[in-house]
């Protein structure tokens, strides 16, 4: 099993593009979850999905939108990419107790 | 969303018994601890959840007292690559709203 994938690893982006990160878990998970962590922080949670076509907004929502159309994927998309939005983006799942935690997409707005 | 408080940091030897207290006073009755372990660059990988008394794995055991006011993950005979940042959560029943704080951050010497 693949787990957790998310696409793309690193990405550099200009102030103002909009873009999506990509994640798809093949473990049939109803919960996915997107999360932020900035240098030397911990994880702040952007947006939550308790199963297909049921989305909520996490601590840290603005800026981001999702939609959860199927089980296996959850996008989170970048309206207008500000440079407060450079950090490493993790995207998780579950299936009631303890996340499989993606390998994190890398992104820096310029 | 029960508040956790834990060290900033731990050092320790190769070899010993590490424990660290997470504290978590508001703690919900239905909220379950989770402990998450996250590597530089890595996504967090989930260790051990309880909700009460003792809960062993083959990688930690999970201490939590009666009141469940706090809870203490142990790790036994630590190796170098037990470095790492632990994350103590209080989560409710789904794991579905995670929200992590700073964590501990756990340096293992020779």
């Amino acid at each position: 099993n693949a787990g957790v994938t998310q696409t793309p690893k690193f990405q550099v982006l200009k102030t103002g593009q909009s873009m999506t990160l990509q994640c798809a878990q093949d473990m049939n998970h109803e919960y996915m979850s997107w999360y932020r962590q900035d240098p030397g922080m911990g994880l702040r949670l952007i947006h939550y999905s308790v199963g297909a076509g049921i989305t909520d907004q996490g601590e840290v929502p603005n800026g981001y939108n999702v939609s959860r159309s199927t089980t296996e994927d959850f996008p989170l998309r970048l309206l207008s990419a500000a440079p407060s939005q450079t950090s490493v983006y993790f995207c998780a799942s579950s299936s009631g107790m303890g996340y499989t935690f993606g390998s994190g997409t890398r992104l820096t707005v310029v | 969303l029960a508040k956790t408080t834990q060290p900033i940091s731990m050092d320790s030897y190769e070899g010993q018994e590490v424990n660290i207290t997470c504290s978590h006073n508001n703690i919900a009755t239905n909220d379950y601890i989770t402990w998450y372990q996250q590597f530089p660059s890595q996504g967090p990988r989930f260790i051990i959840q309880g909700y009460k008394t003792k809960v062993t794995n083959e990688v930690a055991s999970l201490f939590i007292p009666a009141d469940r006011k706090s809870s203490t993950l142990s790790l036994p005979r630590v190796s170098l690559s037990d470095t790492a940042v632990y994350y103590c959560l209080g989560v409710g029943y789904n794991n579905n709203d995670m929200r992590f704080g700073a964590g501990t951050r756990l340096t293992v010497k020779p």
